[in-house]
């Protein structure tokens, strides 16, 4: 299955827009791209998922190139509750999914 | 609805017993997995099921034993424990869509002395 590469960790304050990029040279046709959150001592939960160009929940957007070789995952105006890790992750199974080491994002007050 | 219920919450075991991690869910999703998180590192498949009578093996199967005799239930088994597997176990399930997304258990912390 194909590897993404994310960034190991970032520094952010409250009130700014954190964008985490994460790299898949080898994405297959089938491949969605799925970001999850991760808090300490829980499960990982879904945050957003694409597959081409730009899409938009309540919680962030997610970016997507044509060549969809990577992504970035934007989370608008961060509060200390959005500290955790995130994993971006290539989803061409829902029940298959690979995990990196992900990014610890950490929001400052 | 409860979602995916993972027991017990945390478990101290000796090296070689035994011992099943229970994982139910009550979405009537036909996927369901069993993940391990180590300290710092993300989470790694162990077994998978597509369905009820179903399972296959994952990244770390060694020394765990799966079944999925109902829709509902997908116990993992620890055959002889070793300190290797102290860990946090993960259960997820996700329906049949293809881009259906998995939902996680709370987790089970589990300490192998």
């Amino acid at each position: 299955l194909a590897k993404t590469t994310q960034p190991i960790s970032m520094d952010s304050y409250e009130g700014q827009e954190v964008n985490i990029t994460c790299s898949h040279n080898n994405i297959a046709t089938n491949d969605y791209i799925t970001w999850y959150q991760q808090f300490p001592s829980q499960g990982p939960r879904f945050i957003i998922q694409g597959y081409k160009t730009k899409v938009t929940n309540e919680v962030a957007s997610l970016f997507i190139p044509a060549d969809r070789k990577s992504s970035t995952l934007s989370l608008p105006r961060v509060s200390l509750s959005d500290t955790a890790v995130y994993y971006c992750l290539l989803d061409g199974s829902s029940y298959k999914l690979i995990f990196g080491s992900g990014t610890r994002l950490l929001v400052r007050p | 609805n409860a979602g995916v219920t993972q027991t017990p919450k945390f478990q101290v075991l000796k090296t070689g017993q035994s011992m099943t991690l229970q994982c139910a869910q009550d979405m009537n999703h036909e996927y369901m997995s069993w993940y391990r998180q180590d300290p710092g590192m993300g989470l790694r498949l162990i077994h998978y099921s597509v369905g009820a009578g179903i399972t296959d093996q994952g990244e770390v199967p060694n020394g765990y034993n799966v079944s999925r005799s109902t829709t509902e239930d997908f116990p993992l088994r620890l055959l002889s424990a070793a300190p290797s597997q102290t860990s946090v176990y993960f259960c997820a399930s996700s329906g049949r869509g293809y881009t259906d997304t998995q939902y996680f258990g709370p987790g089970t912390r589990l300490t192998v002395l």
